[in-house]
C-alpha cells in the first residue's frame, strides 16, 4: 500500500525566503505526483504535475522535481510572499493496469510572515 | 473553460432534509470524482464516474447518492446525513479515469450538517 508522508507538517519563514516543501512516497511505480495548495476552506489548487518520465517542473516562482527511486519529491518556492501562505499537498499517482485511487500526502501547511 | 464549478459553497441541512450537491466541468473530461475532506486531513475519494457510469464506490453510506447526468454534470444527493457527515466535500475531474494529465478539483461545498 502506498503511503505518501510531507515533511514538515508546518513550516514558518520570513517572507522573500527560498523554502523547499518534501513529499517521500513507499512505492516508487507511479503514474505522476501532483503539487496541489489548499487555502483554509477551500478547494485543491493544482501547482504542477510531474510524469513519471519528468526530473522537474517548473511554473514561475516554482519548482518542482522527482526522484522516483529514491521515492521523493521536492516543491521549491523561490522568494516567499505573504500569499503563498497555504497548505500544501502532494499526490501520487499509482502505475497500474487497472484504476487505483490517487494516495494523498499529510500535507505541509506554510505560512509566510511579512 | 479550465474549471470545475461546485454549487452552492456552503450547505446547512437538518438530518431529516435532502439536499444536493452540484458539480461542474466544460472541460471535455470523462472522469469524475467526489471526495469529502475532514479538517487538517487530506482529501479522501468516495466515489469515481467514468464516461457517466459509476466505477468506483468506495464503500460509501447509502445516504449519500451520486448522480452523473451528462459528461460535464455529477451531482451528490444526500439524504438522512448525521453530524459527522459534515465535512469539506470536493468535486474533481480528469481527462480519463486514473488521472494521466493530473486532477482538477473545484472549490468544494462546506457541508454542515446539523
Amino acid at each position: 500500500k502506498q503511503e505518501v508522508t510531507q515533511i514538515p507538517a508546518a513550516l514558518s519563514v520570513p517572507e522573500g525566503e527560498n523554502l523547499v516543501l518534501n513529499c517521500s512516497f513507499t512505492d516508487s511505480a507511479i503514474y505522476n505526483l501532483q503539487w496541489f495548495r489548499q487555502d483554509p476552506g477551500k478547494g485543491l489548487t493544482s501547482l504542477l504535475l510531474i510524469q513519471s518520465s519528468q526530473r522537474e517542473q517548473t511554473s514561475g516562482r516554482l519548482n518542482a522535481s522527482l526522484d522516483k527511486s529514491s521515492g521523493r519529491s521536492t516543491l521549491y518556492i523561490a522568494a516567499s510572499q505573504p500569499g503563498d501562505s497555504a497548505t500544501y499537498l502532494c499526490a501520487v499517482n499509482p502505475n497500474s493496469g487497472g484504476y487505483q485511487k490517487v494516495t494523498f500526502g499529510t500535507g505541509t501547511k506554510l505560512q509566510v510572515i511579512p | 473553460d479550465t474549471e470545475v464549478t461546485q454549487t452552492p459553497k456552503h450547505l446547512v441541512m437538518g438530518m431529516t432534509n435532502k439536499k444536493s450537491l452540484k458539480c461542474e466541468q466544460h472541460m471535455g473530461h470523462r472522469a469524475m470524482y467526489w471526495y469529502k475532506q475532514k479538517a487538517k486531513k487530506p482529501p479522501e475519494l468516495m466515489f469515481v464516474y467514468s464516461y457517466e457510469k459509476l466505477s468506483i464506490n468506495e464503500s460509501v453510506p447509502s445516504r449519500f447518492s451520486p448522480e452523473c447526468p451528462n459528461s460535464s454534470l455529477l451531482n451528490l444527493h444526500l439524504h438522512a446525513l448525521q453530524p459527522e457527515d459534515s465535512a469539506l466535500y470536493l468535486c474533481a475531474s480528469s481527462l480519463r479515469q486514473g488521472g494521466n494529465y493530473g486532477y482538477t478539483f473545484g472549490s468544494g461545498t462546506r457541508l454542515t450538517v446539523v
